[in-house]
């Protein structure tokens, strides 16, 4: 079935620089997507998220880009720092009431 | 607080036996959504509800489990007969209804169930 996926499951990063989170979708009837974190033992958090019309959103040190051509997602962390360790997921909307998760990548902040 | 609540947070049964998972969703949140997940994956959706219908049950792995919501707030997941592959985290998330529905869901720290 169409899924999301993500390129990467693992990345770390040095304390301070931009991280860098892709992520593959495939449904395109999909028209909003968003990027949740995940700390251990916890649910996920909403961290932003982008329609369809749009092709890149900015919030506080993190930035989604969306290329619809190419059915590509990316999460932009600025000056990443060590509570930015966690596994992030990407994910679609293709309805109102179902959120299609991908599997996650592992960011690992090294001080 | 302010968010979603889940309870218990652990829940250990025997296999066969019945479970039931609660979820306070937060306040003025119509929408009710159920998710599993795996060690190391990504949620799966199981059901959703609008207030206290419940519109989308494609999710759910067999008809062992059920949900409800019968005022329109707070939730129960019930797993009856359990079996072993139903060991995983059950995530509960709510969302205000807006316009084209591009509302994000708030998600529950889960409960985390291991079934023996």
């Amino acid at each position: 079935g169409e899924s999301v996926g993500l390129h990467l499951p693992t990345l770390s990063v040095q304390e301070g620089d931009n991280s860098i989170i892709n992520c593959a979708y495939s449904n395109s009837a999909s028209d909003y997507f968003i990027w949740y974190k995940q700390e251990s033992g916890k649910g996920p958090q909403f961290i932003i998220d982008i329609r369809s019309n749009m092709d890149k959103r900015q919030g506080q040190r993190v930035t989604v880009l969306l290329n619809k051509t190419v059915k590509h997602l990316s999460l932009q962390i600025a000056a990443t720092q060590p509570g930015d360790s966690a596994v992030y997921f990407c994910a679609e909307r293709p309805s109102y009431d179902k959120v299609i998760f991908g599997p996650g990548t592992s960011l690992s902040v090294i001080p | 607080g302010a968010g979603v609540s889940q309870s218990p947070r652990y829940k250990v049964a025997k296999r066969g036996q019945d479970v039931a998972l609660r979820c306070d969703p937060i306040s003025g949140h119509v929408s009710l959504f159920w998710y599993q997940q795996a060690l190391g994956q990504g949620p799966e959706f199981l059901t959703y509800f609008q207030n206290e219908a419940q519109l989308d049950k494609s999710g759910l792995p067999s008809d062992r489990f059920f949900a409800e919501r019968p005022e329109g707030s707070v939730s129960t997941l019930k797993i009856q007969r359990t079996q072993q592959e139903d060991s995983a985290v059950y995530l509960c998330a709510s969302s205000l209804v807006g316009a084209g529905g591009n509302q994000p869901q708030h998600f529950g720290d889960g409960t985390r169930l291991s079934i023996l």
